[in-house]
Formats: structure tokens, C-alpha cells, sequence
């Protein structure tokens, strides 16, 4: 079965300082991997996605991911962080034999992003 | 136009009745689902719904029924209300069913809270 670690459930970063959210991912098959964004009292957006191909990924509002099968691990990351980036981040799988429906989400991680 | 709307935003209530979420979605997907984020912001899937084929996830109480009356709309029913249902739902919807790499459409969730 798929599961999703999300290290850290906060991280603070300041104002155009890079930003690393941790995913690190278990699958047993090849993994479709994405990476959703929720602002406050809004539903979430997909921000990327990982299928085949391209290992690095980039996504909306300068935020880009990269999936490295030796590591299971699909990092997110942009070089400078905004203040409209505070926000919960959720990274999901699926096997890409699954469904939607089989969508896993990891617990996400909060950014705040300080002046 | 927001693309899955869902009401209400809020819903606060008793144990022990029975409430309804609405939603709708106007961009003519095939497919609809219910998701469940807890306090801990852990996101799982509840139903995934097409015309065709209703898939529930083993974990969730018969107390909560998905309802569609046509393709657009995705209504959650919960009988018998607890405590432990508190919590935000959120509907979506994709464009296909079982396309894995299909993009989901979140409405902005509907806290509910069982008092």
C-alpha cells in the first residue's frame, strides 16, 4: 500500500529565503506523486504533479518538485519565498495503475513565511 | 464561477441528527468525490463517485451516504451525528474516471462541528 511522509508539519521560513517542504513516499509500484496547496478557508489546488518523464518538475507560482526514485522522495521547493506563499501544503500519491480515488495525502506542513 | 461549490461553508449541530452537505460542480466531470480532513489536517478519501460506480472506502460508517442526483451534484448525507465527525469536508471533482493523472477541483470545504 501507498503512504506519504510529510517531515515537519511547520516550517517558517523568512521572506525570500528558499523553501524546502520535505515528501518522502511509499510505493510499490511507479508512483504518481503531486504536490496540492490549501489557503486559509479555501479548498486545496493542485500546484504540480509528477507522472513520467521529467524528474524535475515546475509547478505554479515558481514552485518546482523533483522525484528521485533512490530516495522515494519528492521535495518541494522554490528559491524565494513570498508572504502570499504562507499556506498548508499537502503532497499525495497514487500508483499509476490506481484511480483517483486512490489518492493518499501525506498530513501536511504549514508555511509561514515571516517578513 | 467557482468551479465545486459546496454549502454549507459552516454547519454546527447536535449529536445524534442527521445532516446534509451539498455540492455542485459546473465543469462537466465525470467524476465526484468526498474527502474528510480531520483536526490534525489528515486528508482521506471518503467515496468516489461516477455514473457508474460508487467505490466507498471500507473505513467509513454506513451513517455516511453519498447522494447524486445527476452528474453535477454530489450531496453527503450523515445520519445519527457524533462527536467524532467533526471535522472539514471537502468535495472534488475530475474529469475522468480512474485517470490517474487526471487533476482534481476542490470546493473550500465545509466545517461541520458536533456538539
Amino acid at each position: 500500500a501507498q503512504s506519504v511522509t510529510q517531515l515537519g508539519s511547520h516550517v517558517s521560513v523568512s521572506e525570500g529565503a528558499l523553501v524546502l517542504l520535505r515528501c518522502n513516499y511509499s510505493s510499490s509500484v511507479p508512483p504518481y506523486l503531486f504536490w496540492y496547496v490549501q489557503y486559509p478557508n479555501q479548498g486545496l489546488q493542485l500546484l504540480l504533479k509528477y507522472t513520467t518523464g521529467a524528474t524535475l518538475v515546475k509547478g505554479i507560482n515558481g514552485f518546482e518538485a523533483e522525484f528521485k526514485k533512490s530516495e522515494t522522495s519528492f521535495h518541494l521547493t522554490k528559491p524565494s519565498a513570498h508572504m502570499s506563499d504562507a499556506a498548508e501544503y499537502f503532497c499525495a500519491v497514487i500508483d499509476s495503475g490506481g484511480s483517483q480515488g486512490n489518492l493518499i495525502f501525506g498530513k501536511g506542513t504549514k508555511l509561514s513565511v515571516k517578513p | 464561477d467557482t468551479a465545486v461549490s459546496q454549502t454549507p461553508k459552516y454547519l454546527v449541530t447536535q449529536m445524534g441528527n442527521d445532516k446534509s452537505i451539498k455540492c455542485e460542480q459546473n465543469l462537466g466531470h465525470d467524476t465526484m468525490y468526498w474527502y474528510k480532513q480531520d483536526s490534525k489536517k489528515f486528508l482521506k478519501i471518503m467515496f468516489s463517485y461516477n455514473n457508474k460506480e460508487l467505490i466507498i472506502n471500507e473505513t467509513v460508517p454506513n451513517r455516511f451516504s453519498p447522494k447524486s442526483p445527476d452528474k453535477a451534484h454530489l450531496n453527503l448525507h450523515i445520519n445519527s451525528l457524533e462527536l467524532g465527525d467533526s471535522a472539514v469536508y471537502f468535495c472534488a471533482s475530475s474529469k475522468k474516471t480512474g485517470a490517474t493523472n487526471e487533476k482534481l477541483f476542490f470546493g473550500s470545504g465545509t466545517q461541520l462541528s458536533v456538539l
